[in-house]
Order: C-alpha cells, then structure tokens, then sequence
C-alpha cells in the first residue's frame, strides 16, 4: 500500500541553520507529494508541491525535489528563522484518488535564537 | 474569506457523552475530510464526503458519524465518546471540480479530550 516515513522529531536549530527533513514514500504509480506546515495551535495549510519527477517544490525558502529513483521528497531550507519553528508533515496523494491523502508522522521543529 | 472553520475549539467529555463537531467551509469546495491527529501518527482520514449527497469510510470510521449537511457543511458526531477518541480533529475541503486540485485547506482544528 502507500505510505510516507519521515525523520522522526523533535529537530532543535539555531537560528540561520541549514534545515533537511528527510521524507521517502511507497506508492503505486506516480503520486504527487506535499509538504504541509503546521503552526503552534492552527490547522495545516499547504507549504509546496510537486506533481511529477524531478520537480522542485518552492515556498517561502523551503525547497524539496520530487526524486523518483531514491523515491524521496526531502525538505530544505538554507537559513531557518524562529518563524519557522513548526510541524512539517510530508503526505502524498495518487492521481486517481486525491481523497486518499497519506500524511507522515510530522517532524517538530524548534529554531532558537 | 474564512476559509474552513470548526466549532467548538475545545471539547472536554465524559465517556458515553455524545457531542457533534461542526465544520464549514466559504470556498464552494465539492469535497470534505474528516482527520484525527494523534502524537506520532500524523493525521488519519476518518470519513470523507467527495460531494454533497456522499459520504465515504475513510482509515478511522469506528465510533463516528458524519453527515453532510450542505455543500459548506460536514459535521462529525460521536455518540457514545470513549477515552481513545481524545485527539484533535481536523476538517478539511478540497475543490473537486473541474479543473480539480490536490490541495486541501485545513480548519483550526477542535481539541477533544474525553475523561
């Protein structure tokens, strides 16, 4: 079945540090993936995506490329911020089902000044 | 513009308590989601509705209901609350028409804790 694995949290960084969240997935055919942020008491909302391989997602810094031969989506950023302290959850959908979203665990990230 | 609310934003019950959780959405969105989100377990689909009129079973079914009220409307019920319902819980909508979008837009979210 289809399923996302993801860095396990909490991740701890000083201000203006290099950010990687590692993400792989398993999936039938070829899905588009997400990565969605989570602020500190609201719901989830959309930070990028990528539909097809080889794209890079792009958002506010935060870069991931969709690498289907390692099938993986990890999330970068090169100089995180306090702003950016959040849950990041990787998710994927397959094309024939966008009801069906695989959402991974979430990795916590706290950036301290 | 609000988007997708929920009400209430916290929600303490005793077991065998019964309460219905209340979502809308402004966007004219075609499909709704229920989650839950459980420490380590990220978010798990309990019901969905892809139109109005429908609604589907999604990973979490069990000891919920929904009902979809109007195209803005999904609610969520449980009937008989039991300690393993504590969590939050998220609504969700996503335009379904043409052209259609992977995207869901997520609502603040209803802390429940049932004692």
């Amino acid at each position: 079945g289809n399923s996302v694995t993801q860095m396990e949290g909490p991740v701890t960084l000083s201000e203006e540090a290099f950010l990687t969240i590692n993400c792989t997935y398993t999936a039938t055919g070829y899905p588009s993936l997400f990565w969605y942020v989570q602020y500190p008491g609201e719901g989830l909302q959309l930070l990028l995506k990528a539909t097809k391989a080889d794209d890079k997602g792009s958002n506010k810094g935060f870069e991931a490329t969709y690498r289907k031969e390692t099938t993986s989506f990890h999330l970068e950023k090169g100089s995180v911020q306090v702003s950016d302290s959040a849950v990041y959850f990787c998710a994927l959908s397959v094309k024939t089902s966008y009801d069906k979203v695989i959402f991974g665990p979430g990795t916590s990230l706290s950036v301290i000044p | 513009n609000a988007g997708v609310t929920q009400t209430p934003k916290f929600q303490v019950l005793k077991t065998g308590q019964s309460m219905t959780l209340q979502c809308a959405q402004d966007m004219n969105h075609n499909s709704m989601y229920w989650y839950r989100q459980d420490p380590g377990m990220g978010l798990r689909l309990i019901y969905y509705s892809a139109s109005e009129g429908t609604t589907d079973k999604g990973e979490v079914p069990n000891g919920y209901n929904v009902s979809r009220l109007n195209k803005r409307e999904f609610s969520l019920r449980l009937e008989s609350a039991a300690p393993s319902q504590t969590s939050v819980y998220f609504c969700a909508s996503r335009r379904r028409e043409l052209p259609p979008t992977d995207t869901q837009y997520f609502g603040p979210g209803t802390r429940l804790t049932v004692l």
